[in-house]
């Protein structure tokens, strides 16, 4: 079955850096688009970034854009997440998701991974 | 930006009650609309898509109706397990962009 698993979260200050991994297994990877998807603590949900199947055409929510990259490595069925110029207001759970159809990208998600926990602070 | 206004924010049912949960567009979305469910602790769950597709594995007593800025989430009789937090959430295509609504929290009466 289809496994997301979200890793690279911590306590870091504002103004610094971090990278978030998402290992996938249980179906092509190199296939579909892939999510980033954010919520604040006892918040809503935002969604982050898309990355399509091959990795070329990417999608950021506005205030994320210029400080924040998504990324895959296709040989190792991972998603990333660079986080730079961290602020308070990027504390949040963020989950990785899968899209639902293969073969391009900007598509309902499903399912998502368990989430890793960023907390920035000073 | 389109912007989803979901309603009520909290709903109190009992199980075996039918759950009509609401949410509405501010500028017309066709039929680009889905709904998720989250447990507590847990990672949202994809129910329906495309506005009145379930998904996959979700029972029949779910379903979705609506088009352009209206749309409705049934529960058609709540199970203890329906009890959580559900969320709309819409996509655009060009430029590709999603939104969700603030949530409805469907609790135990």
């Amino acid at each position: 079955q289809v496994q997301l698993v979200a890793s690279g979260g911590g306590v870091v200050q504002p103004g610094r850096s971090l990278r978030l991994s998402c290992a996938a297994s249980g179906f092509t990877f190199r296939s579909f688009g892939m999510h980033w998807v954010r919520q604040a603590p006892g918040k809503g949900l935002e969604w982050v970034a898309l990355v399509s199947h091959e990795g070329t055409i990417k999608y950021y929510r506005d205030s994320v854009k210029a400080r924040f990259t998504i990324s895959r490595d296709n040989s190792k069925n991972t998603l990333y997440l660079q986080m730079n110029s961290l602020r308070v207001d990027d504390t949040a759970v963020y989950y990785c998701a899968k899209e639902i159809v293969g073969g391009g990208w900007s598509n309902w998600f499903d399912p998502w991974g368990q989430g890793t926990l960023v907390t920035v602070s000073s | 930006e389109i912007v989803l206004t979901q309603s009520p924010a909290t709903l109190s049912l009992s199980p075996g009650e039918r759950a009509t949960l609401s949410c509405r567009a501010s500028q017309s979305v066709g039929y680009y609309l889905a709904w998720f469910q989250q447990r507590p602790g847990q990672a949202p769950r994809l129910l329906i898509y495309d506005a009145s597709s379930r998904a996959t594995g979700i029972p029949p007593r779910f379903s979705g109706s609506g088009s352009g800025t209206d749309f409705t989430l049934t529960i058609s009789s709540l199970e203890p397990e329906d009890f959580a937090i559900y969320y709309c959430q819409h996509r655009s295509t060009w430029p590709a962009m999603y939104t969700f609504g603030q949530g409805t929290n469907l609790e135990i009466k």
